[in-house]
C-alpha cells in the first residue's frame, strides 16, 4: 500500500521561503506525478503543482511563479519551495500521487496533510 | 483557468435517500472531472474520475455521470459513512481547479 507523509516547518515567517518534504514508502516514486495541493482552514481545495520522476514540472499559474518542485528518486522523496509568503499561504499541505485510473491527472493517494503557519 | 460551479454548498439528507451533486465547469471539460469525499481532519480520498469510472473498493452506490459542462455525483442509498464534504476536479486544461465542495449532512 502506498503511503505519503508530508514534513517540514509548521510555522514560516512572512516573506520567507516555506519548504516541505514528501516522503513515499510502499511503492515506487517512478514513473508517476507527484503533486501539492493546499486547503486554507475551512475552505477549498487549490492544486499547487506537480513534478515527474523526469524532473519535469507544472503549476498553477495563479502562484506567479512562487513555486519551486524537486525529486529526488535516490530517497522516494520530492519537495516544495513556495517563496515570499504571506497569511493567505496558511493552509493543510497535502502531497499526492497523480491517479493511475486518470493519466496522472488526478490524486489516487494522499499524505495525511501537514498545517504551515506563516506568521511572524 | 476553469472555474468549476458545485451545487448546492450543502445537502441534508436522511440515511436510505438518494443524493445527488452537481458540478459545473465554465467551459466543456469533456469527461476530465473527478470527485472526492473527504471527512474532518482527513485528506480527500478519490472516488470516480473520468467522469465515471469508480476506483477500486469504492461501494457501487457512487456513481458519476456527465460530460462537457454539466457532471453528476449519485449516491443511490446514503450510509453513515457517506456523510462527508465531496468535490469536483477538473483536469482538461491547467490549472487543475475544484470545485467549492458540497457538504453532506444528516437531516
Amino acid at each position: 500500500q502506498v503511503q505519503l507523509q508530508e514534513s517540514g516547518p509548521g510555522l514560516v515567517k512572512p516573506s520567507e521561503t516555506l519548504s516541505l518534504t514528501c516522503t513515499v514508502s510502499g511503492g515506487s516514486i517512478s514513473r508517476y506525478y507527484w503533486n501539492w495541493i493546499r486547503q486554507p482552514a475551512g475552505k477549498g481545495l487549490e492544486w499547487i503543482g506537480r513534478i515527474y520522476t523526469s524532473g519535469r514540472t507544472n503549476d498553477n499559474t495563479s502562484l506567479k511563479s512562487r513555486v519551486t518542485m524537486s525529486i529526488d528518486t535516490s530517497k522516494n522523496q520530492f519537495s516544495l519551495k513556495l517563496s515570499s509568503v504571506t497569511a493567505a499561504d496558511t493552509a493543510v499541505y497535502y502531497c499526492a500521487r497523480g491517479g493511475e485510473n486518470c493519466g496522472g491527472d488526478c490524486f489516487d493517494y494522499w499524505g495525511q496533510g501537514t498545517l504551515v503557519t506563516v506568521s511572524s | 483557468d476553469i472555474q468549476m460551479t458545485q451545487s448546492p454548498s450543502t445537502l441534508s439528507a436522511s440515511v436510505g435517500d438518494r443524493v445527488s451533486i452537481t458540478c459545473r465547469a465554465s467551459q466543456s471539460i469533456r469527461s476530465w472531472l473527478a470527485w472526492y469525499q473527504q471527512k474532518p481532519g482527513k485528506a480527500p480520498k478519490l472516488l470516480i474520475s473520468d467522469a465515471s469510472t469508480l476506483e477500486s473498493g469504492v461501494p457501487s452506490r457512487f456513481s458519476g455521470s456527465g460530460s462537457g459542462t454539466e457532471f453528476t455525483l449519485t449516491i443511490s442509498s446514503l450510509q453513515p459513512d457517506d456523510f462527508a464534504t465531496y468535490y469536483c476536479q477538473q483536469y482538461n486544461s491547467y490549472s487543475w481547479t475544484f470545485g467549492q465542495g458540497t457538504k453532506v449532512e444528516i437531516k
